[in-house]
Formats: structure tokens, sequence, C-alpha cells
């Protein structure tokens, strides 16, 4: 099955400085890979997602990328504000087949400094 | 309005005894999960129901058993609960069977086995 790898599993970085959060997954069949927050007490909500078919997706602050040859993704979130203080959680999965499921990475806690 | 709603919020109950989480979601999904997070944050599924019927069964003690009613409803029903299974269990939902969906998580139901 799929094997989803997080690092780091913590991270400190200076309010408006930039965040890096890298994920390694073992299924090059794998073709979705989203990421989910999880603020404190919280449900993980998706914030963004990319699909095989394209190497880079932004949203404003946060971005995506996709290096299928090396098989890991990473996210990015660039000026760094208090309320980007959460866990962050990578996912891979082979979509569009019914019985495959999600499989998480091993989150990875961000503290902003202010 | 809540999209996915699980009660009860937090259970403290001791060792042996049976209980239950109940789920919710008025999205209009055909698709719900249990998922399991442990104290260092590990998200697991757990199970996974596409209308009414199940599509993954986990690596799951057989103490712990999934109904579903109807594509609306998923609850969980734990027997002779362990202080292992103290956690955090989310119930979730997404539209379509398949993994490449986003998928919408309740707020948690806190566990605590004493």
């Amino acid at each position: 099955g799929e094997n989803v790898e997080q690092h780091p599993s913590t991270l400190s970085v200076q309010e408006g400085d930039s965040a890096v959060i890298k994920c390694t997954y073992s299924d090059s069949a794998s073709n979705y890979f989203p990421w989910y927050k999880q603020e404190l007490g919280k449900r993980p909500q998706l914030i963004i997602d990319i699909r095989s078919n394209v190497g880079e997706k932004k949203d404003q602050r946060i971005a995506v990328t996709l290096n299928k040859t090396a098989k890991h993704f990473s996210l990015h979130i660039t000026e760094t504000q208090p309320e980007d203080s959460a866990v962050y959680f990578c996912a891979a999965s082979k979509a569009n087949f019914g019985n495959e499921k999600l499989t998480f990475g091993t989150g990875t806690r961000l503290t902003i400094i202010p | 309005d809540t999209a996915v709603s699980q009660t009860p919020k937090y259970l403290v109950t001791q060792m042996g005894n049976d209980k239950s989480i109940k789920c919710e979601q008025n999205l209009g999904h055909d698709t719900m999960y249990w998922y399991k997070q442990d104290s260092k944050k590990f998200l697991k599924i757990m199970f996974s129901y596409n209308n009414k019927e199940l599509i993954i069964n986990e690596t799951v003690p057989n103490r712990f058993s999934p109904k579903s009613p109807d594509k609306a409803h998923l609850n969980l029903h734990i027997n002779s609960l362990e202080l292992g299974d103290s956690a955090v269990y989310f119930c979730a939902s997404s539209q379509g069977a398949g993994s490449g969906n986003t998928i919408y998580f309740g707020e948690g139901s806190w566990l605590t086995v004493v």
C-alpha cells in the first residue's frame, strides 16, 4: 500500500517568513495530493490540492509543487501570519478508484513566531 | 448549519464499557468515513461507506462496528473499550467513492477510556 512520509515534524518560523513542508510517497500510481490544515482542537480542513497532471498550483499565499519523477510534493506558505499556526497534513491517493483510500502523512506542527 | 455533525463531542468511560458515536452529514454526499487520530496526531482511516455499502475496512479490531442506516448517517459502536482506544474519532464525508474528492471532517469526538 501507499506510504507517505512528511518532514519536518515541527517547524517554527518568524512571522512574515516562508515555510516549506515536504512529503514523499511510495506508490507511483498515486495521482492526487491534498493538504489539510488542522488548528488546535479543530477538524482537519482542505487548504489546497494538486493532481498529477500539473506540477504546481497556487492559491494566494500557499502553493504546492509536485515532482512525479522523484515522488515528492511540497507545501509552500509565504508571508506567514499567526493564523497559519496549525498542524499540516499531506496525503496521497489513487483517485477515482472506489476502494482506494487517502493515506495521510504524519503531520507537521507549524508555529509562527510573532 | 453544520455539514458533518457527530455526537458526543466528549466521552469519558471506563474500560470494558460499550459506547457509540453518531454521525450525520447534510451535504448530500455518497461516501462517509471514520478516522482515528491518536495522541501523536496520526490520522488513520478506519472505515469507509459508499451509499451504505462498506468499501474500506482497515485493520481494525472487530470490537469496532460501523453501521450506516442510510447514506447520510454513519455510526460507530465500540465494544469492550480498552485504554488504547482513547483518541479523537473523526467522522467525515465526500462526494463520490473515489479518493480524489475533498473530505469534509466533523468536529471530532474525544474518547477517553479510564
